[in-house]
This record gives structure tokens, C-alpha cells and sequence, in this order.
């Protein structure tokens, strides 16, 4: 057990919907980050926010968004879903900025869109 | 820009067997370079990391890896294989040069499958 939380487990929905994928870090983290696992794509680096802030983005679509609460919780919206979407979505922590400090990973969400 | 490459998709060895899992990495500045395993319905787990600091680098579960520059490899090892490690195996590299971010670049990762 990692120590960081992901809900919901599995989600299933149709296209053109919205959802939201919630994430807990491990206690004291600051840093949290987005990762999507998919067989075409491979692991892609979503986004990363410390302390409440952007810290980083990458291949992350225009139809997702995310956000980090002052409680350190972050959650990650998609809309407008396409069957391209579904994968699986992986939440890491890490108590620091940088990448020299171990990330540790939730056991994802696993989304299908129908 | 930094990439990683991992070849073969899919590597079989028996029980007690050398395990060699290969990456290979393009960076433009000395990066920092990392292996995770992932099981059956799980997240990813931290073996390794190189930060460079000794070049051979020691992990969990009995796992090592060898960073390489002239070669830009960090190939993973373990001397004996055992039936827990068939998993999902993925490299990554990261670097100082990235902005001061977390941000990982994996591989697309290579399956080891252990026969008895």
C-alpha cells in the first residue's frame, strides 16, 4: 500500500460526459501528479501540482483539467468524453518539487467510455 | 528533448535465470533515470533511481541497474529470476534539466513473464 488513495476504483460512462477522478496523497506530500496509461499511448505525464499549484503540464488534453485543494487533495476533470479517453488513471504523490524525490502511485482509476 | 526507449515489448526467462531488461535514453543533460514495476492491478512501484551519484545503482527485491553514458543506457538486472517478478517492468528518465518539475518520461515498458 502506497499510502495515496484513489476514487472511484472503476467508472464507466458515455461519450460526451463529464467526470471526476479524485486523488489523496500520501500524509505530508505536497506535490501531486497525473498520469494516463493506455495501450496506444503507453504512460503519458499529465500534469503535477505542489502545494496548490501548476507546477508542471504535459500531453494534457484541453477537455481536462485539474486542481489541488488546500487539504492537498487534487482531482482531475474530464469532459466532453471520447472512446479514446478510457484508460487508466494513475495519481502519484511525492514530498517534493522535483523528480529526485520518489513519486508514489495510487492504483488508479480505471475509466471506460462507452 | 528526453525520451526513453525499451526494447522488446516482452521478455521470457526461466526461474533462477538472468533477468536483462534494456532501456536506452536521449536527454541533452545528465538526467535522472529510474525503473518502477507495475503488478496485476496495481500502481507503479520504485525499484531503482539513478541521480547520479554511483553508477551502479542498487535496488529492491534484489534489482540492479548500470547507468552508461557512452552507451545512454541504464539496463536492469537481477542475477536469479523468481516467479514474483513476472510483471510490468518501466523505465523512465527525468533530469535537473526539467524546469525544476517531477515530471516522468516512461518507456513503454516491457512484460516479464518467468517460467518454471
Amino acid at each position: 500500500d502506497s499510502g495515496v488513495t484513489q476514487t472511484p476504483k472503476h467508472l464507466i460512462t458515455a461519450t460526451g460526459q463529464r467526470v471526476t477522478l479524485r486523488c489523496s496523497p500520501r500524509s505530508g506530500d505536497l506535490s501531486v501528479y497525473w498520469y494516463q496509461q493506455s495501450l496506444d499511448q503507453g504512460l503519458q505525464f499529465l500534469i503535477q501540482y505542489y502545494n496548490g499549484e501548476e507546477r508542471a503540464k504535459g500531453n494534457i488534453l484541453e477537455r481536462f483539467s485539474a486542481q489541488q485543494f488546500p487539504d492537498l487533495h487534487s482531482e482531475l476533470n474530464l469532459s466532453s468524453l471520447e472512446l479514446g479517453d478510457s484508460a487508466l488513471y494513475f495519481c502519484a504523490s511525492s514530498d517534493g518539487i522535483t523528480s529526485y524525490n520518489e513519486q508514489f502511485f495510487g492504483p488508479g482509476t480505471r475509466l471506460t467510455v462507452l | 528533448a528526453q525520451s526513453v526507449t525499451q526494447l522488446g515489448s516482452h521478455v521470457s526467462v526461466s526461474e533462477g535465470a538472468l533477468v536483462l531488461l534494456r532501456c536506452n535514453y536521449s536527454s541533452s543533460v545528465p538526467p535522472y533515470l529510474f525503473w518502477y514495476v507495475q503488478y496485476p492491478n496495481q500502481g507503479l512501484q520504485l525499484l531503482l533511481k539513478y541521480t547520479s551519484a554511483a553508477t551502479l545503482v542498487k535496488g529492491i527485491n534484489g534489482f540492479e541497474a548500470e547507468f552508461k553514458k557512452s552507451e545512454t543506457s541504464f539496463h536492469l538486472t537481477k542475477p536469479s529470476a523468481h516467479m514474483s517478478d513476472a510483471a510490468e517492468y518501466f523505465c523512465a528518465v527525468s533530469g535537473p534539466g526539467s524546469s525544476n518539475t517531477g515530471k516522468l518520461i516512461f518507456g513503454q515498458g516491457t512484460t516479464l513473464q518467468v517460467k518454471p
